[in-house]
């Protein structure tokens, strides 16, 4: 099954600085990869995603990379603010199939002021 | 619709007695998944159902934990004999496999478990 490595696993950054969380899969028939973000005491909820169809992704301040040929996808936040500040998970599955997404253990972001 | 709902946020238990969870996901959304969250851990896959066929279940899943969606709509899960190291968040998400947007987990709440 589905195996989901997530580095670091706290971040420190000032506001204004750049955020970069990396992870790696190991289901090579996984095709879509989101990005959840989980303030503290709140759901998880979902903020980009990337299907293996391109390499990269960009919404305004966040945009995701994709390596299939090396099984990792990043997160890149950028001009960060206090309200990145939250836990930040990654996940992979074979889309189509409707399969679980398995999650990384996630990283805690803290942007200060 | 309001979203994923659970019922209820929280639980405490002694150990030893059964506890029972309640969703109800997005109306439309076919695919229903449980996942168990602890403190500083990513969710952690349990079980999920297509409708009212449940499809998979995780190996790490205990034969005291079962999930039912009888209908297809709201789901149950209930852990017997709770353990100590049952005590986690519960999450239950839904999301649909139509449409363009197929991959959005929409997650509830959360049951919080604290077994004492």
């Amino acid at each position: 099954g589905e195996n989901v490595e997530q580095h670091p696993s706290t971040l420190s950054v000032q506001e204004g600085d750049s955020a970069v969380i990396k992870c790696t899969y190991s289901d090579s028939a996984s095709n879509y990869f989101p990005w959840y973000k989980q303030e503290l005491g709140k759901r998880p909820q979902l903020i980009i995603d990337i299907r293996s169809n391109v390499g990269e992704k960009k919404d305004q301040r966040i945009a995701v990379t994709l390596n299939k040929t090396a099984k990792h996808f990043s997160l890149h936040i950028t001009e960060t603010q206090p309200e990145d500040s939250a836990v930040y998970f990654c996940a992979a599955t074979v889309n189509q199939a409707g399969t679980a997404l398995i999650f990384g253990k996630g990283t805690t972001l803290s942007v200060s002021s | 619709d309001t979203g994923v709902s659970q019922d209820p946020r929280h639980k405490i238990t002694k150990r030893g007695q059964n506890v029972t969870f309640r969703c109800d996901p997005i109306s439309e959304h076919n695919r229903l998944y449980w996942y168990r969250q602890t403190l500083g851990q990513g969710p952690e896959f349990l079980t999920y159902f297509q409708n009212e066929a449940q499809l998979e279940k995780s190996r790490l899943l205990s034969d005291r934990f079962s999930a039912e969606r009888p209908k297809g709509s709201f789901s149950t899960l209930e852990i017997q004999r709770t353990e100590q190291g049952d005590s986690a968040m519960y999450l239950c998400a839904s999301r649909t496999l139509a449409g363009a947007n197929t991959g959005e987990l929409f997650f509830g709440e959360g049951s919080r478990l604290t077994v004492l």
